[in-house]
């Protein structure tokens, strides 16, 4: 399957400042989602987005998808020093039932 | 949602011989995956566990090393076989009901001596 690309690679910024990390794909997508990763651990599912769908919040978070550029922001609003982790996107295409999971933006949020 | 518990968490392990790791799922889930992480690396899928039958192994995975087991739709293991310092790892195993979220357990890491 086609790994997305998701960049930066990694992202380090002040306590209160905004996060915004990109994810690009090649194929038509179903759905798109975002993961967290604290160091170790497992990932946690954040937000899903539809292809049909364009923008979702949840929280502090805001997610974004263009389908016409096949690419998905996730923003991070008022970053907290606990919001350090890698962020990962998935995406679910044609019939596949297996997510594409790209290679994970790492965010460091300095208190 | 899902809860996911995976066990052991942790193992450190000797080379040449073979650990297998259990995945619980609270509730009934349609797909059962096995991925691998590298440290500081994205997920790569092992196989698809599949219920009541062999498991799907993606390109660079097979059976004889990884064999994998679904007894039911809420239960699935998957040993990795005579280990080597190579397969030091943080080993995830998900679950996902058709197109929806997939929830993750909490990984299992292990390193081989």
């Amino acid at each position: 399957s086609q790994q997305g690309e998701e960049d930066p690679q990694a992202l380090s910024i002040q306590e209160g400042e905004n996060a915004t990390m990109n994810c690009s794909y090649k194929t038509s997508i179903n759905n798109l989602q975002w993961y967290r990763q604290n160091s170790g651990r497992g990932l946690v599912h954040l937000i899903l987005i539809r292809s049909n769908e364009r923008e979702k919040h949840s929280g502090r978070l805001r997610v974004t998808l263009d389908t016409s550029k096949k690419s998905s922001s996730l923003l991070i609003t008022a970053s907290r020093a606990a919001d350090t982790a890698s962020y990962f996107c998935a995406h679910l295409s044609g019939g596949s039932y297996i997510p594409t999971f790209g290679r994970g933006t790492s965010l460091i949020v300095h208190p | 949602s899902a809860v996911i518990s995976q066990k052991p968490s942790r193992d450190i392990c000797q080379r040449g011989t073979s650990l297998t790791i259990q995945c619980q799922v609270d509730s009934q889930v349609t797909m059962m995956f096995w991925y691998r992480q590298q440290p500081g690396q994205s997920l790569t899928l092992i196989a698809t566990a599949n219920q009541g039958s062999e498991a799907t192994y993606e390109s660079g995975f097979v059976i004889d090393k990884f064999p994998i087991s679904r007894p039911n739709l809420t239960f699935s293991t998957l040993t990795v076989s005579n280990m080597s310092p190579e397969d030091s790892s943080i080993y995830l195993c998900s679950g996902s009901r058709a197109e929806e979220t997939q929830y993750f357990g909490p990984g299992t890491r292990l390193l081989v001596l």
